[in-house]
């Protein structure tokens, strides 16, 4: 079965520092999505692509965030100058290309940052 | 703008008894409407969709969701709890026209007693 898969799972670092993130989605699925989820919350979406094109993003995705996905295959999301309050899960789910497909999630990202 | 509001954001029931998860939703669009669970260090699950074919949805492991379009309401439930059911469950909105994008709720988490 070959879902959804993120790395690495868990990311400790310290503020200031940069981190970045690798979404492998499944293959077929030509939309690709990343979300954050803090602790007691539901997650929140960050942005979107469609191939290789990012359509959305979220104001939540200041401009210490940059997402890419080269070739519509893998994506990776970067966070610079880390601060606390981006110690999350970070969620990717990818979807086929119909109006209801649903997403597939991979199992997220935890950073910590210190 | 869409939004979600799940009314509970703690069910406990006892093994064996109904299962009722409250999820209203707002949308200025015929929305698509899902029920995902995400149990401890998991990643999230679907559980079911809807997506303007039959109001009344089955998904896995016996849960089951109506779409009432007066009441703005996706209600999940299931007639008899199990303890693997103990898990947390979201209430997520998509389908404004343009974004795929999930909107979802705050999340409800499900205790099952012996």
């Amino acid at each position: 079965d070959t879902g959804v898969s993120q790395n690495p799972r868990h990311k400790i670092t310290k503020r200031g520092q940069n981190v970045t993130f690798r979404c492998d989605p499944i293959s077929e699925h030509n939309r690709l999505y990343w979300y954050r989820q803090t602790l007691g919350q539901g997650p929140e979406f960050l942005t979107y692509f469609q191939n290789e094109a990012q359509l959305e993003k979220s104001r939540l995705l200041s401009d210490r965030f940059s997402a890419e996905r080269p070739k519509g295959s893998f994506s990776t999301l970067e966070i610079q100058r880390t601060e606390q309050g981006d110690s999350a899960m970070y969620l990717c789910a990818s979807s086929g290309q119909g109006s209801y497909n649903e997403q597939f999630f991979g199992p997220g990202t935890r950073l910590t940052v210190l | 703008a869409q939004s979600v509001t799940q009314l509970d954001s703690h069910v406990s029931v006892s093994e064996g008894t109904p299962v009722l998860l409250r999820c209203n939703y707002s949308s200025s669009y015929s929305p698509s409407l899902f029920w995902y669970v995400q149990h401890p260090n998991k990643g999230l699950q679907l559980l079911l969709k809807y997506t303007s074919a039959a109001t009344l949805v089955k998904g896995i492991n016996g849960f089951e969701a109506e779409f009432k379009k007066s009441e703005t309401s996706f209600h999940l439930t299931k007639p008899s709890a199990h303890m693997s059911d103990a898990a947390e469950y979201f209430c997520v909105v998509s389908g404004a026209s343009g974004t795929y994008k999930y909107i979802f709720g705050t999340g409800t988490r499900l205790k099952v007693l012996a």
